[in-house]
């Protein structure tokens, strides 16, 4: 029962165009949701996140969208560059305590020169 | 000036070996994790613990033993592993706070042969 999903398992796309992310949760009490880059051979890398209040939080080229009553997140990189291909992981955790994050399956971006 | 870091990197041993994975945060963090990262990249975890108590206990085989000496420290102790114990072991960290992102060491690829 994933109950974090990430559907595209990869995505390709050219320096200097956007990225978009996307990932869907099935449980409504998730009320963080936090992004992940993972190059190989490493670990995870906190990216960004956003808390259930929120609709939209932006650091720099990376914003992070919430539709809570689609359950739906995304990520925008904007604009993309060679560096952020990674494998992006969506986590979120449920009742305000980050102790237990759910994982999705991740996806590999790929940024083309 | 490593943030979270475990060894060994990889480790390769037999069927019903009993082996141990280190890990150790300088971040100054109170809780730290240990998550699973199986064949099919699911990153799962395992255990939690916050100032040497466990607060999460995930379905896993009583094989694993977690210990913390101190806050610093969680320790992965893993007795007859089995095949099925293959995959990438990270240890986590994160301050027990709302809302607090967790940060990973690299990881541990643990095969057994």
């Amino acid at each position: 029962d994933q109950q974090v999903k990430q559907n595209s398992p990869s995505l390709s796309v050219q320096e200097g165009r956007i990225s978009i992310l996307n990932c869907d949760y099935t449980n409504s009490m998730f009320d963080y949701f936090l992004w992940y880059k993972k190059y190989p051979a490493e670990g995870p890398t906190f990216l960004i996140s956003i808390s259930s209040i929120k609709d939209k939080n932006e650091d720099g080229r990376f914003t992070v969208f919430l539709n809570k009553s689609a359950k739906h997140l995304s990520l925008h990189i904007v604009p993309s560059q060679p560096g952020d291909s990674a494998v992006y992981f969506c986590a979120a955790s449920a009742q305000g305590g980050s102790e237990k994050l759910v994982f999705g399956k991740g996806m590999k971006l790929t940024v083309n020169p | 000036d490593t943030a979270v870091s475990q060894t060994p990197k990889y480790l390769v041993t037999q069927m019903g070996n009993d082996k141990s994975i280190k890990c150790e945060q300088n971040l100054g963090h109170d809780t730290m994790y240990w998550y699973k990262q199986d064949s099919k990249k699911f990153l799962k975890i395992m255990f939690s613990y916050n100032n040497k108590e466990l607060i999460i206990n995930e379905t896993v085989p009583n094989r694993f033993s977690p210990k913390s000496p101190d806050k610093a420290h969680l320790n992965l102790h893993i007795n007859s592993l089995e095949l099925g114990d293959s995959a990438v072991y990270f240890c986590a960290s994160s301050q027990r706070h709302f809302n607090q992102p967790q940060h990973f060491g690299d990881g541990t690829r643990l095969s057994i042969l």
